[in-house]
């Protein structure tokens, strides 16, 4: 497709579960963001990566939050043992450059009981 | 501390009329501006931008205006119409962060536009 997509659409997760969200960019696009966004709130910046290279993961709230981009490409957004404040969507976004504007894909609403 | 606010979680406005979203924000280093569109169960779409050396941009029916000296932006949108129905989001990223534009979000405005 022409935008980015993003897998699953929906996710329920037992707390304590790990849980892996993917992106896929659009093709040709070096820079790739991802965010989360809290019921009711802005989208807030989690993590950043130029072609494979994550340049920036001081949006990351925990040590348990864990993302990779080994061929450039395709994004693994991996969160592990989550927790009840887990709970919210995750966008994934990309730009041909960093200095252009984002695109956005729909995002994963993870759910954790 | 939020550094992106919009302070209206809502707004309604008649078809036809004119809808002023509002957006303050606080880090000075902010260099350029974003409106995004979020429908339910979507993600946000790119509206219009606009850079800190202008202070106005034009885009059909969209406006935003840029205030650098009260750190004010406002999205005007002349004719409303009803498909205009959605949460926008203001956003914000400063060239301090290098070649990574990741942006700083306000909370979003409901923008209710009644036929």
């Amino acid at each position: 497709g022409a935008g980015v997509s993003q897998s699953p659409r929906y996710k329920v997760a037992k707390r304590g579960q790990d849980v892996a969200l993917r992106c896929d960019p659009i093709s040709g696009h070096v820079s790739l963001f991802w965010y989360q966004q809290a019921l009711g709130q802005g989208p807030e910046f989690l993590t950043y990566f130029q072609n494979e290279a994550q340049l920036d993961k001081s949006g990351l709230p925990s040590d348990r939050f864990f993302a990779e981009r080994p061929e450039g490409s395709v994004s693994t957004l991996k969160i592990q043992r989550t927790q009840q404040e887990d709970s919210a969507v995750y966008l994934c976004a990309s730009s041909f450059l960093g200095n252009t504007e984002a695109f956005f894909g729909q995002g994963t609403r993870l759910t954790v009981v | 501390d939020q550094q992106v606010k919009q302070n209206s979680p809502s707004l309604s406005v008649q078809e036809g009329r004119i809808s002023i979203l509002n957006c303050d924000y606080t880090n000075s280093m902010f260099d350029y501006f974003l409106w995004y569109k979020k429908y339910p169960a979507e993600g946000p779409t790119f509206l219009i931008s606009i850079s800190s050396i202008k202070d106005k941009n034009e885009d059909g029916r969209f406006t935003v205006f840029l205030n650098k000296s009260a750190k004010h932006l406002s999205l005007h949108i002349v004719p409303s119409q009803p498909g205009d129905s959605a949460v926008y989001f203001c956003a914000a990223s400063d060239f301090s962060s290098g070649s990574a534009r990741q942006l700083t979000f306000g909370s979003g405005t409901q923008l209710t536009v009644l036929p």
